[in-house]
């Protein structure tokens, strides 16, 4: 059971290239989120997912795009990257994203853009 | 707005210390709250949470955390801290009956041995 994974870890692309993240989790959970975190600032959330097919918009998602065709997968992409997109980008599941659910993280990815 | 506020950003103290990062929300109904770490070079963990009964929720490695209604505030405590502990930490809340988790801003702590 490897609980949630990113793909890659680290990344460095020049302004403007596109990009995938992958996360996957194999907790057979409805939910999953992505995440942003930038220092002094926390996490914030870019899109999350109810479940397969559907997807919705979080604190922050101009300049990314997300799809959920399979359940234990969720991407995260980036069209035309840009230098404010430099951050350490987490993906989280949870079971039902009910209150009382705790959200399980994967390990991260590093982007840095140029 | 709603937010989620935790102060002293920045925490140096030496081991066997103790530790107290505060943690105050501004929604106005029913919560759950959360309190999450990330070690060095390591994605968050779930250190402890509060979803209902007794305000004084243990946690993991000996944290605790008190939930006290009229003040808006999920604190986070331990009696004498360890060079493990250095990390970032997390408060995290959620309004009952909402999906998304709202996060503080995070306290970085290093524990000097």
């Amino acid at each position: 059971n490897a609980g949630v994974t990113q793909t890659p870890k680290f990344r460095v692309l020049k302004t403007g290239q596109s990009m995938t993240l992958l996360c996957a989790q194999d907790m057979n959970h409805e939910y999953m989120y992505w995440y942003r975190q930038d220092p002094g600032m926390g996490l914030r959330l870019i899109h999350y997912s109810v479940g397969e097919g559907t997807t919705a918009k979080g604190e922050v998602p101009d300049g990314y795009n997300v799809s959920r065709l399979k359940k234990q997968n969720f991407l995260l992409g980036l069209e035309s990257a840009a230098p404010s997109q430099t951050s350490v980008y987490f993906c989280a599941s949870s079971y039902s994203g009910g209150a009382a659910d705790t959200q399980y993280f994967g390990p991260g990815t590093r982007l840095t853009v140029l | 707005a709603q937010s989620v506020s935790q102060h002293n950003h920045h925490v140096i103290l030496s081991e066997a210390a103790s530790l107290e990062l505060g943690c105050n929300y501004s929604y106005g109904g029913t919560v759950n709250l959360f309190w999450y770490v990330q070690y060095p070079g390591q994605h968050l963990q779930l250190l402890l949470k509060y979803f209902s009964g007794d305000p004084l929720v243990k946690g993991i490695k000996g944290f605790e955390a008190e939930f006290i209604k009229s003040k808006f505030s999920f604190n986070l405590r331990k009696p004498s801290v360890q060079w493990s502990d250095t990390a970032e930490y997390f408060c995290a809340v959620i309004l009952y009956g909402n999906n998304r988790l709202a996060f503080g801003k995070g306290n970085q702590v290093v524990v000097i041995p």
